[in-house]
């Protein structure tokens, strides 16, 4: 069965400071990864996917995650945090043939003035 | 375009009464819908998903039932709630270009 980790409960930065939110999986295969964000009270919205290709790829909101097979690891960065960053940060597998996603357990942005 | 709709937005109900959120899809056919919940803290918890009308396929035993009595219309339920089921419930759909969207959510409290 697949899982995914998303190590960090909580991270705090700073406001302009770089950003990297970590997500390491399990599958046996290449799975389809993706990245949520979600504002309190909301629901969540797609700030990026890989499915195949290019293992750098592009979001909304100025984000990036790198695809690294070797390592097992989706991580999330964003190269100078804003104030509304704040906010939980999913990261979600699917494995080819699935309808069941599989998310992480967030990990929560404090951005500090 | 494609949109979900889910409401209420809010709902605070007491223990033992029934429960009934919505969530529609509008601009897609045949969706693949997907019911979650998430308690304060935690991740997000797969309830129901529905691959078509009428079929539910339950990934945890509770309180709950859901069902998809038109094509892009599911419905989550409970006869009797609990406390335990207080949490933010949310609809998504799984897009045909891959990923999934998500309404807004239903912050229900049970008291």
């Amino acid at each position: 069965a697949q899982s995914v980790t998303q190590p960090d409960i909580h991270i705090t930065v700073s406001e302009g400071a770089s950003l990297e939110l970590r997500c390491n999986y399990s599958y046996g295969a290449t799975p389809y990864l993706f990245w949520y964000v979600q504002s309190p009270g909301q629901g969540l919205q797609l700030l990026l996917k890989y499915f195949s290709g290019d293992t750098l790829v592009q979001g909304i909101k100025g984000f990036e995650a790198e695809f690294k097979r070797s390592q097992s690891s989706f991580n999330l960065r964003k190269p100078s945090v804003h104030w509304s960053d704040a906010a939980e940060y999913f990261c979600a597998l699917l494995a080819g043939g699935s309808y069941i996603p599989t998310f992480g357990r967030g990990t929560s942005l404090i951005v500090h003035p | 375009s494609q949109t979900i709709h889910q409401w209420p937005a809010t709902l605070v109900q007491p223990v033992g009464s029934p429960l009934s959120l919505e969530c529609t899809v509008e601009g897609t056919s045949n969706p693949n819908l997907y019911w979650y919940r998430q308690a304060a803290g935690r991740g997000l918890q797969l309830l129901f998903y529905s691959v078509g009308i009428g079929q539910i396929s339950s990934e945890v035993p509770q309180n709950l039932s859901a069902s998809r009595p038109q094509d892009r219309q599911f419905i989550l339920s409970s006869k009797k709630l609990l406390l335990s089921d207080s949490g933010f419930y949310l609809c998504a759909w799984r897009l045909e270009a891959g990923g999934y969207t998500f309404g807004s959510g239903t912050r229900l409290t049970v008291v």
